[in-house]
C-alpha cells in the first residue's frame, strides 16, 4: 500500500532549537517526495522536494530509501516557522500526491 | 497572477443535494487535481485532469465526478451529498505530464458543510 506516515500531530520547540519533523513512507518503487507547508490563513505551498536537494528557509530533507524516510530538519527554529507541515509522496508515473496527516510545528519564544 | 482560484469559498448544503465546485488554474497550467481534506487529516486525492482527460482517480464513490474545460478550468460535482462529504475541497494546478516541473499550486479551497 502507498502511504505516508507523520507520527507527530504536534511538535513544540523553543526558538533557536533544532527541529526534526518525521516522515516515513510506504511505496515499492521510486517515489518523488515533497514537503508542503501551510502558514496560518494561507494556502498550502511547496517547501521543498527531494529531487532538488536544496535548502529552503533553512530547511533540508534527505531521502533515506533504506529507512523509507524523508525527515524535515532545521538547525535553528524561528517563530515564523510555526505552521502545518505535510509530507507528500507522488508515485512514479502518476501526478497525484499522497499526503500524510500533517504535523503542526509551534516555535515558542 | 492571482494563483489558483476556487469558488465558492464556503458552501452549506443539505443531505441528498448536489454541489458543483469550481477551479481556475494558474495561467499556463494544463493540469488540475482535486483533493478532499477532512478536519485533522491530510488532503486526499480525488481526481486529476490533463488536457480535458481524466488521468487519475482516487478511492471515491461514483457520486464524485469532475471535468475540465478547454480553458483548463475545472468543476468537481458531488451528487447525493452525505454528512461525511463535509470537508475542505482543494484544487491544485500544475503544468502536467511531460513537464520537468511537477510542483502543484493549491487554491485556498472550498469549505463544504453538509447538514
Amino acid at each position: 500500500a502507498q502511504r505516508v506516515t507523520q507520527p507527530e500531530k504536534l511538535l513544540s520547540v523553543f526558538k533557536g532549537a533544532p527541529v526534526e519533523l518525521k516522515c516515513n513512507y510506504s511505496y515499492s518503487g521510486s517515489p518523488e517526495l515533497f514537503w508542503y507547508v501551510q502558514y496560518s490563513r494561507q494556502r498550502l505551498q511547496l517547501l521543498l522536494r527531494h529531487i532538488s536537494r536544496e535548502s529552503i528557509k533553512g530547511f533540508t530533507a534527505d531521502l533515506n530509501k533504506g529507512e523509507t524516510s524523508f525527515h524535515l530538519k532545521k538547525p535553528f527554529a524561528q517563530e515564523e516557522d510555526s505552521a502545518m507541515y505535510y509530507c507528500a509522496l507522488s508515485p512514479a508515473g502518476t501526478y497525484k500526491y499522497i499526503f500524510g496527516t500533517g504535523t503542526r510545528l509551534k516555535v515558542l519564544a | 497572477d492571482a494563483g489558483v482560484t476556487q469558488s465558492p469559498t464556503h458552501l452549506i448544503k443539505t443531505r441528498g443535494q448536489q454541489v458543483t465546485l469550481r477551479c481556475s488554474p494558474i495561467s499556463g497550467h494544463k493540469s488540475v487535481s482535486w483533493y478532499q481534506q477532512v478536519l485533522g487529516q491530510g488532503p486526499q486525492f480525488i481526481f486529476q485532469y490533463y488536457e480535458k482527460e481524466e488521468r487519475g482517480r482516487g478511492n471515491f464513490p461514483d457520486r464524485f465526478s469532475a471535468r475540465q474545460f478547454p480553458n483548463y478550468s475545472s468543476e468537481l460535482n458531488v451528487n447525493a451529498l452525505l454528512l461525511g462529504d463535509s470537508a475542505l475541497y482543494l484544487c491544485a494546478s500544475s503544468y502536467g505530464p511531460g513537464s520537468m516541473n511537477t510542483e502543484a499550486f493549491f487554491g485556498q479551497g472550498t469549505r463544504l458543510t453538509v447538514v
